[in-house]
C-alpha cells in the first residue's frame, strides 16, 4: 500500500535559522513526488514536482530533494511568511503525508 | 493566472441534507478532482474526472456522493444524504494533464458543517 509520512509534525524556527522537512515514501513505481504548502484554511499551493532520485528544485528560501526512499524540504534561512503547513504528496490520486506545521518566530 | 474557483466558501447543513458544492477548473485543464481534509487530518482523494466519467475513486467516495460537469466550465460534487462525518473542507483541483507527474492546482476549498 501506497503511503507517505512526514517528519517532524512541527517545527518553531527562529528567522533565519535554517531547517528541513522530510518526507519518507513507499510507493510501487513513483512517477512523481509533490510538495505543497498549504495555508491555514486555504487550498493546497503547488510548489515543486521531483521525478527521480538525485534531482533538485530551488524556489527563493525553499529547496526539494528526493532520494529513492525519502525527500526534504530545505528551508534556508526562513522569514515569518514561510509559516504554513508543507505537505508533501506521490501519485495522480495524490496520497498526502500528514505534513509538516512550520512556524518562524521573528 | 488563472486558479481553480470554488463556491461557496462556506455551506451549514443538517444532517440528511442534499448539498452540492462548485467548482470552476482552470480552463484549459482536462482533469478535476475532488479531496476533502477533515479538521486536523491529511487531504483525502474522493474522485477523478476526466471526459465526462469518473476514472477512480476512494473507498469515501460511496453512493452518497456523485460529480457531474453540468456545462463547459463548472465541476460539481453533490452529497445525497449528509452525515456528521461528512463535516470537512472539501478541495477541488485539476490539472491539464493527466498521469503521475502532473501537478495539480486546487481551489480554496468549501468548508461543508453538517448539523
Amino acid at each position: 500500500e501506497d503511503q507517505v509520512t512526514q517528519s517532524p509534525e512541527a517545527l518553531r524556527l527562529q528567522e533565519g535559522e535554517s531547517s528541513s522537512l522530510n518526507c519518507s515514501y513507499t510507493v510501487s513505481g513513483l512517477r512523481g513526488l509533490f510538495w505543497y504548502r498549504q495555508d491555514p484554511g486555504k487550498g493546497p499551493e503547488f510548489l515543486f514536482t521531483l521525478y527521480s532520485a538525485g534531482e533538485e528544485k530551488e524556489k527563493e528560501r525553499l529547496k526539494a530533494t528526493l532520494t529513492k526512499k525519502e525527500s526534504f524540504l530545505h528551508i534556508t534561512a526562513p522569514k515569518p511568511e514561510d509559516s504554513a503547513t508543507y505537505l508533501c504528496a506521490v501519485r495522480n490520486k495524490l496520497i498526502f503525508g500528514t505534513g509538516t506545521r512550520l512556524q518562524v518566530f521573528p | 493566472e488563472p486558479e481553480v474557483t470554488q463556491t461557496p466558501s462556506h455551506q451549514v447543513t443538517q444532517m440528511g441534507q442534499e448539498v452540492i458544492l462548485r467548482c470552476v477548473p482552470i480552463s484549459n485543464h482536462l482533469y478535476f478532482y475532488w479531496y476533502r481534509q477533515i479538521l486536523g487530518q491529511k487531504v483525502e482523494f474522493l474522485v477523478s474526472f476526466y471526459n465526462n466519467e469518473i476514472s477512480e475513486k476512494s473507498e469515501i467516495f460511496d453512493d452518497q456522493f456523485s460529480v457531474e460537469r453540468p456545462d463547459g466550465s463548472n465541476f460539481t460534487l453533490k452529497i445525497r444524504s449528509t452525515k456528521l462525518e461528512d463535516s470537512a473542507m472539501y478541495f477541488c483541483a485539476s490539472t491539464r494533464m493527466g498521469g503521475s507527474y502532473n501537478e495539480q492546482f486546487f481551489g480554496p476549498g468549501t468548508r461543508l458543517t453538517v448539523l
